[in-house]
């Protein structure tokens, strides 16, 4: 079955510090791969996504992921953390054939200290 | 327009009441989307309207009743909720084989 993990529930970082967030993720092919950002009481709005192409995908915000399919990775970072990044970031994924069936990771919740 | 717009954004709702969620989408996709967001915890998909058929997840009750009047519109009718509905409803949207473009969401609360 398809599932996606995000080891970190929780990761707090000082504002100006790089940021990795993972998500490992299983399924017998490559799938689409997304990053959600969600704010307290909000929608999710989507960072980034890789369909395919370059491994290195580039999204808003100044954050970017890297595809590594030996590993079945894709984390998510930003090489300095604003204070407005505090926030739960989802990892999602679904079948090339039908994005419908999109998956999440169980989240991480990312703090910045100032 | 890249927006996803839901009303109310908030719904306090009795045992008893009937009340509706609305959905409305003008990028022109195909596929519309109802989850349901609980407190930490990611979103739940509850049904799918793609190309006018409707996709329902099992799990879901009777008393949640999706309506699509047209392709930019999306309904979440609700009847006899009981409090553990209480949760962020989501609506999305996408081209066929898109990423999904989320609204901002009705906090829902049952009495």
């Amino acid at each position: 079955a398809q599932s996606v993990t995000q080891p970190d529930i929780h990761i707090t970082v000082s504002e100006g510090a790089s940021l990795e967030l993972r998500c490992n993720y299983s399924y017998g092919a490559t799938p689409y791969l997304f990053w959600y950002v969600q704010s307290p009481g909000q929608g999710l709005q989507l960072l980034l996504k890789y369909f395919s192409g370059d491994t290195l995908v580039q999204g808003i915000k100044g954050f970017e992921a890297e595809f590594k399919r030996s590993q079945s990775s894709f984390n998510l970072r930003k090489p300095s953390v604003h204070w407005s990044d505090a926030a739960e970031y989802f990892c999602a994924v679904a079948p090339s054939y039908n994005t419908d069936k999109l998956i999440f990771g169980t989240g991480t919740r990312l703090q910045v200290f100032p | 327009d890249t927006e996803v717009t839901q009303t109310p954004k908030h719904l306090v709702m009795g045992m008893t009441n009937k009340k509706s969620l609305k959905c409305e989408q003008h990028m022109g996709h195909r596929a519309m989307y109802w989850y349901k967001q609980k407190a930490k915890k990611p979103p739940e998909l509850m049904f799918v309207y793609s190309y006018e058929k409707l996709s329902i997840n099992e799990s879901v009750p009777s008393r949640f009743s999706p309506e699509c009047p047209n392709s930019s519109l999306l309904n979440l009718h609700l009847h006899a909720l009981q409090p553990e509905d209480s949760a962020l409803y989501l609506c999305a949207s996408s081209q066929v084989s898109g990423e999904q473009f989320f609204g901002p969401g009705t906090r829902l609360t049952v009495l």
